[in-house]
């Protein structure tokens, strides 16, 4: 059982548009990471939320952790091909001595 | 320098020798993991360590085994490599529970 979902699984379209990804659980998360992941390097913290309902912004990349705590999305404006790669999700149960729980990704390609 | 090092960068081996991935971090920090990534399953736990002489088994830790040798160093080996371990390895590391993780650039094994 995936304790973290991630929707889409892939996602393609062109420079400009907007789209959103989802990361969703049942359960409950002391914290949520989103990563991005280019070919052939390792992921890259893009940012903790740790606040149910917390919104945080980075330029185009807009993040919401739910209420709950139980779920995340992220939402890319103006998508540019830069932002091409593959997003994921991580989950901290706050539970001592675990890891963070990793969703399997969105692969997202962005076309000029 | 990178803050997480992997080497070697690319390997092929042949099914029954044994294989080191050697990882080492600058960061100062306590915890290091071990990750695998194959397309479809995201990435998956191998092993992980909190401190030099805390190991822990991940969600997948049948077929190899590590060492930790000092805070900066966190090597994973498999004894007796087979084709179903070729896979994108990756080494990460954290400061304390539900912090980001900072990965290194990856180590992509095959075996043959």
């Amino acid at each position: 059982t995936q304790l973290l979902e991630q929707s889409p699984q892939f996602l393609s379209i062109q420079e400009g548009e907007n789209l959103t990804v989802y990361c969703n659980s049942s359960s409950v998360f002391s914290s949520l990471q989103w990563y991005r992941q280019e070919p052939g390097e390792g992921p890259v913290l893009l940012v903790t939320v740790v606040t149910g309902g917390e919104v945080k912004k980075l330029k185009r990349l807009t993040f919401q952790f739910g209420d709950a705590r139980k779920d995340s999305s992220l939402h890319i404006t103006a998508a540019q091909p830069g932002d091409t790669g593959l997003y994921l999700c991580a989950g901290d149960l706050n539970q001592a001595g675990t890891a963070l729980i990793f969703g399997k990704g969105t692969t997202l390609s962005v076309s000029s | 320098d990178a803050d997480v090092t992997q080497t070697p960068r690319n390997r092929i081996t042949k099914t029954g020798k044994r294989i080191m991935l050697e990882c080492s971090q600058t960061k100062g920090h306590d915890r290091m993991y071990w990750y695998r990534q194959d397309p479809g399953l995201g990435l998956r736990l191998i092993y992980y360590s909190f401190d030099v002489k805390d190991i822990n088994k991940g969600e997948i830790s049948d077929g190899y085994s590590v060492s930790r040798q000092a805070q900066a160093k966190f090597s994973l080996s498999l004894e007796s490599a087979i084709p179903n371990q070729t896979a994108l390895y990756f080494c990460a590391t954290s400061e304390r529970q539900g912090y980001g993780y900072t990965f290194g650039s990856g180590t992509r094994l095959t075996v043959v």
